[in-house]
């Protein structure tokens, strides 16, 4: 069965601080993987997009890291801000697919105190 | 900024009322599709179109029901509201890129029904 498993559930971090946020997933066969933002009562938005062949992908303050092998990805934010404060969702998609579906994981809620 | 907008925002109606979800996009996207999202959950995808005259059902159960009329439009319709529809409501749209299937989404329609 495809999944994504995504965890901490939630974090709270002082602004200023590095966060990692952590995703495992099943899905095959595997075509990318992608960390959105999303902002309470938004839609998603994209922040990286890795495909099998890379292991790392950078936007700005956000690092997405890759293992393929082991089925397992990570988002690092650097130097947090308050406006960081949404939940990042995990999201798979399979090679196999003409639709280009998804598999979302449930997200990781993230709060920023100043 | 994607070009996908959704109407209304926010919507608060009664039980047994009929209602229309209105989605569109300026991208000519073919593929298009509905999620519905409860608090704290994972995207759940409802309905789904690889074009003009094409709808599909999703993976998860949905009262509700789509047209694909126009490349630009997906509207989503409940014919008798119910509180159990209470949710969010996220239209997205896809291109095929070199990198796999890029959805976009929209901000997103709350439904509350009492």
């Amino acid at each position: 069965k495809n999944q994504v498993e995504q965890s901490p559930q939630s974090l709270i971090i002082l602004e200023g601080k590095n966060c990692t946020l952590q995703c495992n997933y099943t899905v095959s066969p595997f075509s990318n993987l992608r960390w959105y933002k999303q902002d309470t009562g938004r839609g998603p938005v994209s922040l990286t997009i890795m495909t099998f062949s890379e292991n790392t992908k950078s936007n700005g303050r956000y690092t997405a890291t890759l293992d393929a092998d082991t089925k397992q990805s990570s988002l690092h934010i650097t130097a947090s801000q308050l406006s960081d404060s949404a939940s990042y969702i995990c999201v798979v998609s399979d090679r196999g697919s003409t639709l280009g579906r998804l598999y979302f994981g449930r997200g990781t809620q993230l709060t920023v105190w100043p | 900024e994607a070009d996908i907008y959704q109407t209304p925002r926010y919507l608060v109606i009664g039980t047994g009322k009929k209602i229309t979800l209105e989605c569109s996009q300026t991208m000519g996207h073919d593929k298009m599709y509905w999620y519905q999202q409860d608090p704290g959950m994972e995207l759940h995808l409802i309905h789904y179109s690889y074009g003009v005259n094409s709808t599909e059902k999703g993976d998860l159960s949905s009262e509700s029901t789509v047209s694909r009329i126009r490349t630009e439009h997906f509207p989503l319709t409940l014919e008798s509201a119910r509180p159990s529809h209470t949710s969010q409501y996220l239209c997205a749209s896809s291109e095929l890129t070199s990198k796999g299937h890029e959805q976009y989404f929209g901000p997103g329609t709350r439904l509350t029904v009492t």
